[in-house]
């Protein structure tokens, strides 16, 4: 069965904060790991990782992917209120996402 | 401005009734989704559908749900006699050849 495991579940940072956000997976037929911002209603595209060792990066986000060890990490720098959402890590099955339960992450000014 | 619309926003519908989930994509894109996620849960597959058929399906997906893209721009979720169980959030995806996944603004279902 597919796997994705998110960690921590939730986390409780402050402004300026950096937080790295984990995922870790077992998924069979992997093709791309795709990482989301979930605010109020649907989920927003942040980062799609194809290859390892590779480092995607947009403003304060960036990302990397290790196929060798299956995971990925998400890194937040100089966080603000505006980052608090749910991260959601989504390998890609197939042609399908299988989703991770999320990261909770919360900035407090 | 969104990729992919869906209708409505909010749907609130007695258990038993059959509600329909609309979906438009505005790209050309072949290969759609839905995805649901229940309050305080992960987002989950349900079918995706490709050149007009379904590719795969989920288990949650069973007879109770159908799909189709009836005038080739709409893509509709069909739930028959909807459970109290059914209530979520309804999303629908599209993709390019499986590749970076968009998603619509949801339709939150509430089955009462």
């Amino acid at each position: 069965e597919d796997k994705v495991v998110q960690s921590p579940l939730s986390l409780v940072v402050h402004e300026g904060d950096t937080v790295t956000l984990n995922c870790s997976y077992e998924v069979t037929n992997f093709r791309s790991l795709l990482w989301y911002k979930q605010e109020k209603k649907a989920p927003t595209f942040l980062f799609m990782l194809t290859s390892s060792g590779i480092e995607k990066k947009s403003g304060r986000l960036s990302s990397i992917l290790d196929k060798k060890e299956l995971f990925s990490i998400l890194n937040i720098t100089a966080t603000q209120t505006g980052d608090s959402a749910i991260y959601l890590c989504a390998p890609i099955y197939g042609n399908k996402l299988v989703f991770g339960a999320g990261t909770i992450l919360r900035v407090k000014s | 401005e969104p990729e992919v619309t869906q209708t409505p926003s909010h749907q609130v519908t007695q258990m038993g009734q059959e509600v329909i989930l609309r979906c438009v994509p505005i790209s050309n894109h072949l290969y759609f989704y839905w995805y649901r996620q229940i309050l305080g849960q992960k987002v989950e597959f349900l079918v995706s559908f490709y050149n007009n058929e379904i590719s795969e399906k989920s288990e949650i997906f069973d007879d109770q749900f159908s799909v189709e893209r009836p005038d080739g721009s709409n893509f509709t979720l069909k739930i028959r006699s909807t459970k109290l169980e059914d209530s979520a959030m309804y999303f629908c995806a599209r993709s390019n050849q499986g590749y970076g996944y968009t998603f619509g603004s949801g339709t939150r279902l509430t089955v009462v």
